[in-house]
């Protein structure tokens, strides 16, 4: 069974600074995939970034990165120049590979970003 | 543009009432899944789909039914409707042809069991 677990419920950070928010894993497959979700307060679910196991490059979009390791099992975001409207519950997921396969999410954590 | 909805986006109902919370999508997509989002829980699997006339339990399948009649719709009934339902519900749906792994979410619905 995959399990998420991020270990931070709630975070805050300076508008402009970096912040790094945590998520480990748990799974036995070998081809797999990760996400991170954005929910800002208008509750609508955003992708922000995926990461193919397969792949030892990490994922960058924009302002955002991952640290990929995967013989550790982590995966965190690093969000740089952290902007007022990044201020959201993130959410770390894990999808086994193949065509079906449902999203297993950690239980999130609060992101607040202070002018 | 593709997209998927669902409806109500709020709801309020008494206990023991059955309700039904529609989604829809236009994404073309096989896989359908309906979650739960609760405070200190995250977003949990309730039931599942992976094309027409196919319906899986997920975590928290106790007093939740689908039917998937059609590759666009997955209406998520509760039977008889418990306080314990009290939440927001989401669903979503990916591509099957493809393997990237991404879900594309509808905007939830809150149902609130007095």
């Amino acid at each position: 069974a995959q399990t998420v677990t991020q270990s931070q419920p709630e975070m805050s950070v300076q508008e402009a600074e970096t912040v790094t928010l945590s998520c480990t894993y748990d799974t036995s497959e070998s081809n797999y995939y990760l996400f991170w979700y954005k929910q800002p307060p208008s509750r609508q679910m955003i992708l922000v970034i995926r990461q193919e196991a397969y792949k030892q490059q990490n994922a960058t979009e924009n302002r955002f990165s991952v640290n990929f390791q995967k013989a550790a099992k982590s995966f965190s975001l690093k969000i740089s120049d952290s902007q007022l409207g990044d201020t959201a519950m993130y959410f770390c997921a894990s999808r086994i590979g193949g065509s079906q396969g449902n999203l297993i999410f950690g239980k999130g954590t609060k992101l607040s970003v202070k002018p | 543009d593709a997209e998927i909805t669902q409806s109500p986006r709020h709801k309020i109902t008494e206990t023991g009432r059955q309700v039904t919370l529609a989604c829809h999508q236009t994404w073309n997509h096989n896989n359908m899944f309906w979650y739960r989002q609760d405070l200190g829980h995250g977003l949990r699997l309730i039931h599942y789909s992976y094309g027409v006339h196919d319906t899986n339990k997920g975590e928290v399948s106790d007093g939740y039914s689908v039917s998937r009649s059609n590759t666009e719709d997955l209406p998520l009934t509760l039977e008889s409707a418990a306080s314990s339902q009290t939440s927001v519900y989401f669903c979503a749906s990916s591509e099957s042809r493809m393997t990237t792994g991404e879900l594309f979410f509808g905007e939830g619905s809150r149902l609130t069991v007095l």
